[in-house]
């Protein structure tokens, strides 16, 4: 059974400041993994995806890692903003099912 | 709007009342996904869709749950004889190829 874990579950941290989120899996049979931001009380807003066969994917001040054999993913935040103060969350697509397995999230506050 | 949509946003009921929610998902998006969420916790996967076929059901969709997606469009999900523990927000999403893209949600408080 897949498991992700995040960690950590809250970061604090002064505007400007670059930033790293770590999510860990424990089967590396996936078929993708996907980063999530959630703000409170909303749904789930698609950050980034990274396929099996991909290493990392980059959009704007974001970027996300994938190291399957070791079962790890980062996403890399620069120059964080307060706009960026969320709950980031990041998911697996397991092997053989479409779920998406979710982590517990990380919540971000960027404070100005 | 091109996004999934969900309705109603909040659902306030009484233990033991039938709820149900809908589910309008990007148009041409033939994978569609429901998922609960507790506080404090990641979504947790309910039900897939690919058209109007449902391929998968967690064990956490007991017999009170029910979901359709007549006709390979909207879905629509029920909750039979609500309890306490059913409170929370429920996720609809879909998908075309790998990405999946989630609507705003339904919050539902069982009192």
């Amino acid at each position: 059974k897949q498991e992700v874990t995040q960690i950590p579950a809250a970061l604090s941290v002064p505007e400007g400041e670059n930033l790293v989120l770590n999510c860990s899996f424990t089967d590396s049979a996936i078929y993708n993994l996907q980063w999530f931001r959630q703000d409170p009380g909303k749904g789930l807003t698609s950050l980034l995806l990274i396929q099996s066969s991909q290493r990392e994917q980059t959009s704007g001040r974001l970027n996300a890692s994938l190291d399957k054999s070791s079962g790890r993913s980062t996403l890399y935040i620069a120059a964080s903003q307060p706009g960026d103060s969320a709950t980031y969350l990041c998911a697996t697509s397991p092997g053989g099912s479409e779920k998406l397995v979710f982590g517990k999230g990380t919540k971000l506050t960027v404070n100005p | 709007d091109t996004g999934v949509s969900q309705d109603p946003r909040h659902k306030i009921t009484k233990r033991g009342q039938n709820v149900t929610f809908r589910c309008d998902p990007i148009s041409e998006h033939n994978r569609l996904y429901w998922y609960r969420q507790t506080l404090g916790q990641g979504p947790e996967f309910l039900t897939y869709f690919q058209n109007e076929a449902q391929l998968e059901k967690s064990r956490l969709l007991s017999d009170r749950f029910s979901a359709e997606r007549p006709k390979g469009s909207f879905s629509t999900l029920e909750i039979q004889r609500t309890e306490q523990g059913d409170s929370a927000m429920y996720l609809c999403a879909s998908s075309r190829t790998l990405e999946a893209f989630f609507g705003q949600g339904t919050r539902l408080t069982v009192v």
